[in-house]
């Protein structure tokens, strides 16, 4: 696609709720970030793919998340067990290649996740 | 850890102003540097980036800044108008060896008064 498509835009759950947030990436992009932002913060960083794989996941802040890639494209963000702290906005972002490098990343519109 | 302050938080202007915004992170072995843009609602665009070899680039009325051994940035935005009207954020990445995270600032909110 043109852009990095993110969907659902928002969602709100109820504590305790499991949740799939689902990334779409530019066609081609072969790397693809996962970031959080809390309101009035900066984007933290979650997880970073590179093809099919999760080169660097270490920013994923407990076992309650996960996140998949299984074909090098699409990207789904898994919450399990949710807490009213899992709440903020998520964005998504792909680059033509990871690691090292100028690639500029492009960003999604985010979904925004409230837990109850 | 690395860790990046933006300075101000917030800032409002009358129409025609040059402004500067100001970046710092605590750890001066950075790969790159970048600025974005975020309007309400939606993804971060990026504005400029430059590597950490580089002192300076330009995009229009915009220019950064970076001086890597003081670990500062700054964001100059000429004849300010209400387009310009976002939250700023300045993001370092990492040396070359430590992934491709990035490490964010917590924004500039900035307003632009017609």
């Amino acid at each position: 696609g043109a852009g990095v498509s993110q969907t659902p835009s928002n969602k709100v759950t109820e504590k305790g709720k499991y949740v799939e947030l689902r990334c779409d990436p530019i066609s081609g992009h072969t790397a693809l970030y996962w970031y959080r932002q809390s309101l009035g913060q900066g984007p933290e960083f979650l997880i970073y793919f590179q093809g099919t794989g999760a080169a660097d996941d270490s920013g994923l802040p407990n076992d309650r998340f996960f996140a998949v890639r299984p074909e090098g494209s699409v990207s789904t963000l898994k919450i399990q067990r949710t807490e009213r702290g899992d709440s903020a906005v998520y964005l998504c972002a792909s680059s033509l290649r990871g690691g090292s490098g100028a690639n500029v990343l492009t960003f999604g519109a985010g979904s925004r996740l409230t837990v109850l | 850890k690395q860790e990046v302050t933006q300075i101000p938080a917030a800032l409002s202007v009358p129409e025609g102003e040059n402004l500067v915004l100001n970046c710092s992170f605590t750890d001066s072995a950075i790969y790159n540097l970048q600025w974005f843009r975020q309007d309400p609602g939606k993804g971060l665009t990026s504005l400029l980036l430059i590597q950490s070899s580089q002192r300076e680039q330009t995009s229009g009325r915009l220019n950064a800044s970076l001086d890597k051994s003081s670990g500062r940035s700054t964001l100059y935005i000429a004849a300010s108008q209400p387009g310009d009207s976002a939250t700023y954020l300045c993001a370092v990445k990492r040396g070359e060896t430590s992934g491709s995270r990035l490490t964010f600032g917590e924004g500039t909110q900035l307003t632009v008064n017609p």
